[in-house]
């Protein structure tokens, strides 16, 4: 069980290119979503919380504008990278949860994201 | 502010048993989690511990102290797979997770 899809695993794509990673819960409801980015050797960066029907929260520093979030649904959320540039090329991963704060975020694949 | 703090890098042989260690500082402690990522792959959820102990599933087992800000992932009978990295992450007073750098785990026959 709680299986998360992320789609699609990878994306190379030239500059000013608008880029929509899809993150899907497959066999439960997600009440909160999470998007993450990691560059090479580093660690997982939280970028923003979402949660079904609510506006993302984002993390300090992550531009609300460039990365747009939509969690429409309990099993669906979105991000789109607007406008990409070389700099916002990394691995980008969602994860998910549900229920009570014991349960822990399962986590999609990942989309690795080039931009050229 | 918070901080985990866990080794860079650690290397053990196949067959043999290894400890991670992880140390936290945060604002409150809701649960500590241990992931696995494989280099180019998303983490995948390990254990979960919440009260002082040990809880062991098979070859892994995860151990917490609250008291010491203190926890470890205890890994026996090591195969080549299990070569990784190991993430330490602790949910503070907020649920928020605040996550370690990782461990990187390197088997060698």
């Amino acid at each position: 069980g709680a299986v998360v899809s992320q789609h699609p695993s990878r994306v190379i794509c030239k500059s000013g290119t608008s880029v929509k990673i899809e993150c899907r819960s497959l066999d439960f409801q997600a009440t909160t979503m999470f998007w993450y980015r990691q560059f090479p050797k580093q660690s997982l960066m939280l970028m923003a919380t979402s949660n079904e029907g609510s506006k993302a929260t984002y993390e300090q520093g992550v531009e609300k504008d460039k990365f747009l979030i939509n969690h429409a649904s309990l099993t669906l959320s979105t991000l789109t990278v607007t406008s990409a540039h070389p700099e916002d090329s990394s691995f980008y991963i969602c994860s998910a949860s549900w229920g009570t704060e014991h349960q822990p975020q399962h986590f999609g694949d990942g989309t690795r994201l080039s931009i050229l | 502010g918070q901080n985990i703090d866990q080794p860079t890098e650690m290397t053990a042989t196949e067959g043999a048993i290894v400890q991670i260690n992880c140390t936290y500082q945060t604002s409150g402690f809701n649960g500590l989690f241990w992931y696995q990522q494989h280099a180019g792959e998303a983490p995948t959820f390990l254990s979960y511990n919440v009260l002082d102990g040990l809880e062991e599933k098979g070859r892994f087992s995860s151990f917490l102290s609250r008291s010491k800000g203190y926890s470890y992932l205890l890994l026996k009978e090591l195969q080549m797979k299990d070569s990784a990295s190991y993430l330490c992450a602790v949910r503070d007073s907020n649920y928020q997770l605040i996550w370690g750098a990782g461990t990187k785990l390197i088997i060698k026959p």
